[in-house]
């Protein structure tokens, strides 16, 4: 298996602009999660998905931000429009299982954003 | 405020030397992950420790789950340079896992 896709690995964009990352997760994965990592504020939940259903979105910093799943292997990241202190690097990561259960994540290789 | 506190937050060692890494918390986890994540890469899974007092070795590596639940540790025997990373602990929290902000380990040749 491939793993985790995620693209672009590297995004340099300019305030104001929109940004949209993917991710296609782990085939037969039924869960799909958003991490946005920092220096100052470590790995941050943002959004995950259980069977494509938005579960806890809770993490979301603003309206700025969207996700969505319109199938189980494929997910978008949005951010519309961005500003530098979305500056960080974002991970998508899947994983098999069900609510209340143990989920052993599989991470992608993250995309590093830097918006000027 | 962090709901997972990881210490130390920087260490650095020789090859050889033994070491161990905390994960504290005031709340208690159903279940509880250690990562460890090198730069440029994603968190990998070491181990899910899920019963109070449990103790699971992986090769030099050693984990325990404190009895109450609410905290854990990491100690590596004899570490190699293939140890240096970026430790990360994750609580089970509902639904999803809270991660602390990681023990940044380099060990030297």
């Amino acid at each position: 298996d491939a793993g985790v896709i995620q693209s672009p690995r590297h995004e340099v964009t300019e305030m104001g602009q929109e940004v949209t990352l993917r991710c296609k997760p782990i085939s037969g994965h039924n869960s799909l999660f958003w991490y946005r990592q920092t220096m100052m504020r470590g790995l941050e939940l943002l959004i995950y998905f259980n069977n494509n259903v938005p579960i806890d979105d809770s993490g979301m910093p603003e309206d700025r931000f969207s996700a969505k799943m319109p199938n189980a292997s494929f997910s978008t990241l949005k951010i519309q429009p961005s500003e530098p202190r979305d500056s960080a690097v974002y991970f998508c990561a899947s994983s098999w299982g069900s609510s209340g259960g143990l989920y052993e994540q599989y991470f992608g290789p993250g995309t590093r954003l830097t918006v000027t | 405020t962090q709901l997972l506190e990881q210490s130390p937050q920087f260490l650095s060692i020789q090859e050889g030397e033994n070491l161990t890494v905390y994960c504290n918390s005031s709340s208690v986890f159903s279940s509880l992950q250690w990562y460890r994540q090198e730069p440029g890469e994603g968190p990998v899974l070491l181990v899910t420790v899920v019963t109070g007092g449990e103790v699971k070795k992986l090769k030099r590596l050693t984990f325990q789950f404190g009895d109450a639940r609410k905290d854990s540790s990491l100690h590596i025997t004899a570490a190699q340079t293939g140890d240096t990373g970026l430790y990360l602990c994750a609580g089970a929290r509902g639904q999803n896992f809270v991660f602390g902000p990681g023990t940044r380990l380099s060990v030297l040749p």
